[in-house]
């Protein structure tokens, strides 16, 4: 199985641009799709990201995704980033045997 | 508009089974994978493993000869039974919906605690 590793946290003013990395750790990133989800304190996660760049209904196009093979990682970016952008982000992909792993998570301040 | 609520005994003893059911309204069971998640405290998220509507199921390999997760369509509820249950348990269990590449609904999730 792989891992997938992603910065404990990051921090950004409000109106700039925040990117959030996940490296995975064997096999092609490309392999299997990277989702991203979204989790303000105290509530559940919400998916932001998902066939590494799609975003679902109503999540705003200042989030977008996208995977790079040079560096076997995907990247979520938050522009024009917000108070209320301000929680934890996992990635997840999942494995050959169609289990899920999560990254362990990134914690976004919004200074 | 789907929602999904988890509910059961909010604390387990030691050795017991842990046992949550996720209620599904707004929208059909079949067709779907349905999955579970848990967050320990100040943590991050695992996923324990997914039901298929026709009750295929699929396990987190680290908790697969403790785990059971069940569909009862007719009921429009899944379920998840941990037996042999530690304090390492202790979480917030997520279910949620499964499309196949995103977890589009979660439920709110319920705080299970494993302790004399």
């Amino acid at each position: 199985n792989f891992l997938l590793t992603q910065p404990h946290s990051v921090s950004e003013f409000p109106g700039r641009t925040v990117t959030i990395s996940c490296t995975r750790s064997s096999g092609s990133i490309a392999s299997n799709y990277v989702q991203w989800s979204q989790q303000r304190p105290g509530s559940a996660p919400t998916s932001v990201i998902y066939e590494d760049d799609q975003r679902p209904s109503g999540v705003p196009d200042r989030f977008s995704g996208s995977i790079d093979t040079s560096t076997n990682s995907a990247s979520l970016t938050i522009s024009g980033l917000k108070t209320e952008d301000e929680a934890d982000y996992y990635c997840q992909s999942y494995d050959s045997g169609n289990r899920m792993v999560f990254g362990g998570g990134t914690k976004l301040t919004v200074l | 508009q789907m929602q999904l609520q988890e509910s059961g005994p909010g604390l387990v003893k030691p050795s017991e089974t842990l046992s949550v059911t996720c209620n599904v309204s707004g929208g059909s069971i079949d067709k779907y994978y349905w999955a579970w998640i848990r967050q320990s405290p100040g943590k991050g998220l695992e996923w324990i493993g997914y039901v298929y509507y026709n009750g295929v199921t699929n396990y987190n390999l680290s908790l697969r000869s403790r785990v059971t997760i069940s569909v009862d369509t007719s009921k429009s509820h899944f379920s998840l039974r941990l037996k042999s249950a530690s304090a390492a348990d202790t979480a917030v269990y997520y279910c949620a919906r499964d499309t196949g590449s995103h977890y589009d609904y979660w439920g709110r999730g319920i705080l299970v605690t494993v302790s004399s």
